[in-house]
């Protein structure tokens, strides 16, 4: 069972916008800054947004995120299927001293 | 353009030691900006971070892990490496190296392609 809590998955159209969250604690991520990654199968995962809502150099502006209190969301708009991955949320958890990640979440692309 | 590639065996005996090494090119390892780390994927499950080194060989570890980790660099060779002893199945996953910020404990903004290490006899 993970620290930060995801959904285990979520679905939209190609074009939709889908948006999923992260929840945490005060000793994780209300304290912390939030990233982001995008695993697509096969490969390594990247780093899609950090501290909270900064973009990496080469990620597409369809790409959000965004933190309030103890919980953090990605937002993705205009869906394509090759964004179809899992997605984590990563943070610092000063109680436990660790990097502690979601469980993950299976976008899925209809 | 900075590149990480792991390598070692891809399969290891219960109770004897994983060893793993991380080769970074495109970029100095001894960079004050980096840490350089671990995390780990077992199969079917999500990302765990394993542990952190800095260039100077400041190290923080994952609690649960500590007594059975070593994580070292050469900086001379850019690179670093992990020694995980006693292993057992639950240590079979994909290895990934990263390069972390010094700033920003969670940000990895280079990954190895990963390894998969398998623990059987």
């Amino acid at each position: 069972q993970s620290v930060l809590t995801q959904p285990p998955s979520v679905s939209a159209a190609p074009g939709q916008k889908v948006t999923i969250s992260c929840s945490g604690s005060s000793s994780n991520i209300g304290n912390n800054y939030v990233s982001w990654y995008q695993h697509l199968p096969g490969t390594a995962p990247k780093l899609l947004i950090y501290d909270n809502n900064k973009r990496p150099s080469g990620i597409p502006d369809r790409f959000s995120g965004s933190k309030s209190g103890t919980s953090a969301t990605l937002g993705i708009t205009g869906l394509q299927t090759g964004d179809e991955a899992d997605y984590y949320c990563g943070t610092w958890s000063i109680s436990l001293s660790v990097v502690v990640f979601g469980g993950g979440t299976k976008l899925t692309v209809l | 353009q900075v590149q990480l590639q792991e390598s070692g065996p891809g399969l290891v005996k219960p109770s004897e030691t994983l060893s793993l090494t991380c080769t970074v090119s495109g970029g100095a390892i001894s960079s004050s900006s980096y840490y350089w780390g671990w995390i780990r994927q077992p199969p079917g499950k999500g990302l765990a971070w394993i542990g952190t080194i800095y260039y100077n060989g400041s190290t923080y570890y994952k609690p649960s892990l500590r007594s059975r980790l070593t994580i070292s660099v050469d900086t001379s060779k850019n690179q670093f490496s992990l020694k995980l002893s006693s292993v057992t199945a639950a240590d079979t996953a994909l290895y990934y190296c990263v390069r972390q910020s010094s700033l920003r404990r969670a940000n990895f903004d280079y990954w190895g392609h990963g390894t998969l290490v398998t623990v059987s006899s």
